[in-house]
Formats: C-alpha cells, sequence, structure tokens
C-alpha cells in the first residue's frame, strides 16, 4: 500500500525567510503533485513533477523530485503571509491516476 | 476556478438520513475522482469514474456508492449516515484515465448531527 509523508506537519515562518518542506512516499511512482488549500477552500494545484530530476518554480515556490530517494520537496523562498495554507503532496499511479495524499503541511507566516 | 462544479456547497442532515453530492467535471474530461477530507483520516481518496464505469476504489465504505451518468456528471450517494461521515467532500476530474492532471471542485461540506 502507497504512504506518503510528509514533514512537517506544521510550519510556523518568518517572512523574508526560507523553509522547506517535504516529501516521502513508499513505492514507485511516476507523478507527484503538489497543492495549495486555504482553510475551508478546495486544492488549488501548484506543480506537476513527472520525473526524476524535474524541477518547477513558480514566484517563491520551488517543487523537485527524486524518484530515487522517493522524495519530494517544496521549498518557499523569502515567505510572505500570503503564502499562509495547507501544502498537500499527493502521488499518483499512472493506472487511474488515483492519488494518494500526504497529511498536509499547515504553514503560517508571521510578519 | 477550476471549472469542476460541485453541489450543494454545504448540507446539513441528520443521522440515519441519505444525501447525494453533484459533481459537474470540466467540459471535456472524462474521469471523474471523489474524495473525502476529514480531521482525522485527512484526504482519502473513495472512488474513480471514468466514462461512466467504475475504474478504481479506494477506502469507500458500503452505505456510500456514486455513479456517473452519460453526460459525465457524477453523483456520491451517502445512506444511513453517521456523525463520523461529517467531512468536506471533494469531487475531481482529469481528461484521461490515467497521467493527467486532476482539478478539484469546492466541494460540498457535509454536516451530519
Amino acid at each position: 500500500e502507497l504512504k506518503v509523508e510528509q514533514n512537517p506537519l506544521f510550519l510556523s515562518m518568518q517572512e523574508g525567510k526560507n523553509y522547506t518542506i517535504y516529501c516521502n512516499y513508499s513505492t514507485t511512482s511516476d507523478r507527484l503533485y503538489w497543492y495549495r488549500q486555504d482553510p475551508g477552500k478546495s486544492l488549488e494545484s501548484l506543480f506537476v513533477l513527472l520525473s526524476n530530476g524535474a524541477v518547477k518554480q513558480e514566484g517563491r515556490l520551488m517543487a523537485s523530485l527524486d524518484t530515487k530517494a522517493r522524495l519530494s520537496t517544496l521549498h518557499i523562498t523569502a515567505a510572505v503571509h500570503d503564502l499562509s495554507a495547507t501544502y498537500f503532496c499527493a502521488v499518483g499511479i499512472a493506472a487511474g491516476n488515483k492519488l494518494t495524499f500526504g497529511g498536509g503541511t499547515r504553514v503560517l507566516v508571521k510578519p | 476556478d477550476s471549472g469542476v462544479t460541485q453541489t450543494p456547497k454545504h448540507l446539513i442532515t441528520a443521522t440515519g438520513q441519505r444525501v447525494t453530492l453533484r459533481c459537474s467535471p470540466r467540459s471535456g474530461d472524462l474521469s471523474v475522482y471523489w474524495y473525502q477530507q476529514s480531521l482525522d483520516q485527512g484526504l482519502q481518496f473513495l472512488i474513480q469514474y471514468y466514462n461512466g464505469e467504475e475504474r478504481a476504489k479506494g477506502n469507500i465504505l458500503e452505505r456510500f456508492s456514486a455513479q456517473q451518468f452519460p453526460d459525465l456528471h457524477s453523483e456520491l450517494n451517502l445512506s444511513s449516515l453517521e456523525l463520523g461521515d461529517s467531512a468536506l467532500y471533494f469531487c475531481a476530474s482529469s481528461a484521461r484515465l490515467g497521467g493527467s492532471e486532476a482539478f478539484f471542485g469546492q466541494g460540498t461540506r457535509l454536516t451530519v448531527v
């Protein structure tokens, strides 16, 4: 059974500093997703990572994938308050594409 | 706006009742997924349909069932509701059976009292 673990579960950030969220998964997969969720809202797709060594960047967020280590990271550069949200990684298996989600990382950026 | 529409947005019902949640996928998407998000279980995959046929099942209770209609909209039926069924239920859709990005609807918040 595929297991996806995120850490930390909670991250209190200071504005302007850099932080990393880690996502480990237990079995081989060919795609990894990062989503953002604001309280009570839907899941917003941030990144889709499809191959070993893939790196994608959007604004202050950068995601990378190491399929050999079964690890993805979401790096936040110079955190700002607007980035406060819960971030989820999810792993997909090509056959069917159902997603297995990590437990989420709640991010709170303080001034 | 992801293009995936879910109704209703909120639902409050009593234990033992039955409810139906509705999802309209993005235009052209053939695959529909249902997920449940609760505080204790996190985000869990329930079931997937592709072009009207069930393709994958996750941790879906026997009291729950779903279907996808010829116009590709999907319904999730929850019966004999229990307090523990209170959760946010998301529908997602993707273009293909596998390998394409899934887009999530706004969710239906179900409260069982």
